[in-house]
């Protein structure tokens, strides 16, 4: 399968622990999207990159979030700390990128469930 | 205001029916726009990529107003199997081509 993977597929933590999340995207892609969906709405823009080059993070986003993609292949993002509020879809998704804006491939999503 | 708003939903419509949906979008430098849908549950997939000159994918058509800041999704002939919340995704020169997606309109086709 040459798609989108991510991993976990689902994660239960307690709060306040630090949770971490994989995404491979798809190989000849160059950019990467990070995006939380909560249920009845749509996926919430959180971080992109260009390769390695993180490019933007929402400033919705507490410092408590972190993504990081260090050889511009896989990524990875991390909640410290978590919250109940964190629970959510944590969609990846990657692109052939730039500027204009290239259509989109998603992974399944990581089901996050803080108790 | 949201940088992308749709049709707040749900539309439940009869099989056989045609169904409209609509998306507005605030960013004037917008460049790149797309349908996706989504099934209950699962990832976001690309429908169709909405051109200037408006396109046609078998029953369903896209339409992009420029001046008017909004596309449209058009589906004729609906059929059950087209239940699932369509999301309307736009990406901007200005804001480095990131994919901003709405909220969703929400679906139902009912025999």
């Amino acid at each position: 399968d040459t798609g989108v993977s991510q991993d976990p597929r689902h994660k239960i933590t307690k709060r306040g622990q630090n949770v971490t999340f994989r995404c491979d995207p798809i190989s000849e892609h160059n950019r990467l999207y990070w995006y939380r969906q909560t249920l009845g709405q749509g996926p919430e823009f959180l971080t992109y990159f260009q390769n390695e080059a993180q490019l933007e993070k929402s400033r919705l986003l507490s410092d408590r979030f972190s993504a990081e993609r260090p050889k511009g292949s896989f990524s990875t993002l991390e909640i410290q700390r978590t919250e109940q509020g964190d629970s959510a879809m944590y969609l990846c998704a990657s692109s052939r990128g730039g500027a204009q804006g290239t259509e989109a491939f998603f992974g399944q999503g990581t089901r996050l469930t803080v108790v | 205001r949201k940088e992308v708003e749709q049709d707040p939903g749900p539309f439940n419509v009869p099989e056989g029916a045609t169904v409209a949906f609509n998306c507005t979008y605030s960013n004037s430098a917008s460049q790149s726009f797309f349908w996706y849908r989504q099934d209950c549950r699962k990832e976001p997939k690309l429908l169709m990529s909405v051109y200037s000159s408006g396109n046609e994918d078998g029953r369903f058509t896209a339409q992009l107003n420029r001046a008017s800041q909004y596309i449209s999704l058009l589906i004729r002939d609906s059929k059950l199997s087209d239940s699932a919340t369509y999301l309307c995704v736009v990406s901007s020169y200005n804001q480095g081509g990131k994919l901003i997606f709405g909220q969703g309109t929400e679906l139902s086709v009912k025999p």
